[in-house]
């Protein structure tokens, strides 16, 4: 158990859907990282958040959003959901300035038919 | 355009040689790099990583090297061992005020056979 907690761990939703995935941050990291994994992909980078606040993009779509709440958890709602949208979604941890890089979550993994 | 890249999708190696993991990359103000290994159904797990004021960095069997002239680092296992099979990620970071996001490679499938 890395301490990085996501739920659910399997989704399956119909194309024009929306859904949330939740993450619950290792006790005393701040930093929150989403990373979507596709086929044939890299972990990809989607948004960070540093104790509620965003704090950098990356290849997130519009359709994409999050945040994360004072109680540091953080949610990924993903709407109007397309075939291509099946991945896997990786949340991570960070203390702030360590060097040992994130602690992820065992992924949530999202399934669009 | 892919930053960090891993050329090799997988590779094979018998138990107790060597296996060595290549990642190049393209941004050279990058100025920390990383190893993360990926079992089947779990997440990415930190595995050893190295500061570009470096140019190796070892942990009992792991070793990583930078070649920083060339942008290119390298994961050696020695002796590699059959739990050694997984997806292994390079990964990059610019170290900015702690906030720093990293970049990853698309992984390299590493098989051990015994």
């Amino acid at each position: 158990d890395s301490g990085v907690t996501q739920t659910p761990k399997h989704l399956i939703t119909a194309t024009g859907q929306r859904v949330t995935l939740r993450c619950s941050p290792r006790s005393g990291d701040l930093s929150v990282y989403w990373y979507q994994q596709s086929l044939d992909q890299g972990l990809q980078f989607l948004i960070q958040y540093y104790n509620g606040e965003e704090r950098a993009k990356g290849n997130i779509l519009e359709r994409f959003s999050a945040q994360q709440f004072p109680d540091l958890h953080s949610e990924l709602n993903l709407s109007s959901l397309e075939l291509g949208d099946s991945a896997l979604y990786f949340c991570a941890s960070k203390l702030q300035g360590a060097l040992t890089g994130y602690t992820f979550g065992s992924g949530t993994r999202l399934t669009v038919v | 355009d892919q930053q960090v890249k891993q050329n090799s999708p997988s590779l094979s190696v018998q138990e107790g040689r060597i296996s060595i993991l290549n990642c190049d990359y393209t941004n050279s103000m990058f100025d920390y790099f990383l190893w993360y290994k990926k079992y089947p159904a779990e997440g990415p797990t930190f595995l050893i990583s190295i500061s570009s004021i470096k140019d190796k960095n070892e942990d009992g069997r792991f070793t990583v090297f930078l070649n920083k002239s060339a942008k290119h680092l390298s994961l050696h296992i020695v002796p590699s061992q059959p739990g050694d099979s997984a997806v292994y990620f390079c990964a990059a970071s610019l170290q900015n005020s702690g906030y720093s996001t990293l970049t990853f490679g698309k992984g390299t499938m590493l098989l051990v056979s015994p």
